[in-house]
């Protein structure tokens, strides 16, 4: 019954390395978002996207980037990772009514050395 | 001052305690609000939605709105060792707009 399915639980990447994180749903939403996770700060808005290949700024996209080519598919991109990207990284979906909440995924744990 | 405040916790409790945890908040037009759980490892998932002030209840779950204090609060009646997670607060202004979330508190509940 997994709905928001994110491909890595666990990553250990270098500096400088590009990163790519990847989430799929299976609820035909149309709005998906992606989160960083940290001790204290709670949940922080990266990016998030209203349709295929559209996307807007969250409140720390810098260093970040994103890919939306298939509606199911949201790609959390880092150029050039580095250890301030350290981090819990979550993966959301709602529908475009905008009604209930968000659906995550079980979350990327990475670590960049 | 952040926009949406949780004691961090941990806050531990014995197991058929009834447990209040609170989120404050610094924009009264906030209009929306959730309760999410969040076990370790995993990621949250949604307990409770309200909107505007007053309570709603859900089995052994009550949030509760008080607008004019910018506080809200989530109870949980009985409570279990299977209730011990992470609780985050979430809000927003309009209907569909994205939610800002409090930092979490953290529960324990000691069998």
């Amino acid at each position: 019954d997994v709905k928001v399915t994110q491909s890595s639980r666990y990553l250990v990447k270098r500096t400088g390395e590009k990163v790519f994180l990847e989430c799929v749903q299976d609820m035909d939403h149309e709005n998906m978002f992606w989160y960083r996770q940290d001790p204290g700060l709670g949940l922080r808005l990266i990016y998030f996207s209203y349709d295929v290949k559209m996307k807007e700024k969250g409140d720390i996209p810098e260093g970040y980037s994103v890919s939306r080519e298939k509606k199911e598919r949201f790609s959390l991109i880092l150029e050039s990772a580095s250890t301030n990207q350290t981090s819990m990284y979550l993966c959301a979906s709602r529908d475009s009514q905008g009604a209930g909440g968000y659906t995550f995924g079980s979350g990327t744990r990475l670590t960049v050395v | 001052q952040k926009e949406v405040e949780q004691d961090p916790g941990p806050l531990s409790v014995p197991e058929g305690a009834i447990v209040s945890l609170n989120c404050t908040y610094s924009n009264s037009a906030f209009q929306y609000f959730m309760w999410y759980r969040q076990y370790s490892r995993k990621g949250p998932e949604l307990l409770m939605y309200t909107y505007s002030s007053g309570n709603k209840e859900d089995g052994r779950f009550t949030a509760q709105v008080d607008k004019s204090s910018k506080y809200i609060s989530l109870f949980i009646r009985d409570s279990q060792p299977s209730d011990s997670a992470t609780y985050l607060c979430a809000m927003s202004l309009f209907y569909g707009q994205n939610f800002v979330f409090g930092p979490g508190t953290r529960l324990s509940v000691l069998p």
